[in-house]
């Protein structure tokens, strides 16, 4: 079974910009959620996903926002990026969300 | 006070000495996630217990719900073992993250 994947691995934008990220979920798992770690912050939860639903978001700003497909794909956005959005943000897969997650290799997101 | 704190933060031993991180959190659980991230970034889950001790080859992990803690232990530390173990609080269908402990095992 193929692993989480997560594109681009790298990215570098400018302030003011959006950017989407994608993952494609574990084939068969239906919850996807998201998280950014920083070096500050350590790790902190976006939101979840489960069939096309947003089920659960943590304390993140409107300029942080998702979706998901009906194959479970899932995308999140950041709108008007600011320095500070600067991380790798990671997402896992479940098959209903309250089990194991399998994580992503992340996306590094470089605002300069 | 963080939600859940884990400790230590940082961690060097020799190999073959039997490590424990710990993890306490603060209010109420339906879950406690181990988490395993090697430098590069990618993170493998050990593993997720509600109750009791689970174990996978070197690896051991304990919660104590009454007491609100878990532990991670690994017997015959190897190198390999070097990575940040991350514990992770499930409650309310949210996720919430202690800061992580850097472990180093010296050959």
């Amino acid at each position: 079974k193929a692993g989480v994947t997560q594109t681009p691995r790298y990215l570098i934008k400018t302030r003011g910009q959006q950017v989407t990220l994608s993952c494609s979920p574990i084939s068969g798992h239906r919850s996807v959620s998201w998280y950014q770690q920083t070096p500050g912050q350590g790790l902190q939860f976006l939101f979840e996903y489960f069939s096309e639903t947003q089920r659960n978001k943590g304390n993140f700003p409107g300029r942080f926002s998702g979706r998901q497909f009906s194959n479970s794909r899932s995308e999140m956005n950041v709108s008007t990026l600011e320095l500070g959005d600067s991380a790798l943000y990671l997402c896992a897969s479940s098959l209903s969300g309250q089990g194991e997650q399998y994580f992503g290799p992340g996306t590094r997101l470089t605002v300069t | 006070k963080n939600e859940v704190e884990q400790s230590p933060q940082n961690l060097t031993a020799q190999e073959g000495e039997f490590i424990t991180i710990n993890c306490s959190y603060s209010v109420g659980i339906s879950a406690l996630h181990w988490l395993q991230q090697h430098p590069g970034g990618g993170i493998v889950s050990l593993f997720m217990l509600s109750s009791g001790k689970k174990k996978h080859g070197r690896l051991i992990a304990t919660i104590n719900i009454q007491e609100k803690h878990s532990s991670l232990h690994i017997t015959a530390s190897h190198p390999r073992d070097s990575a940040v173990y991350i514990c992770a609080s499930n409650r309310d269908d949210k996720i919430i993250f202690g800061k992580g402990t850097r472990l180093h095992i010296l050959p």
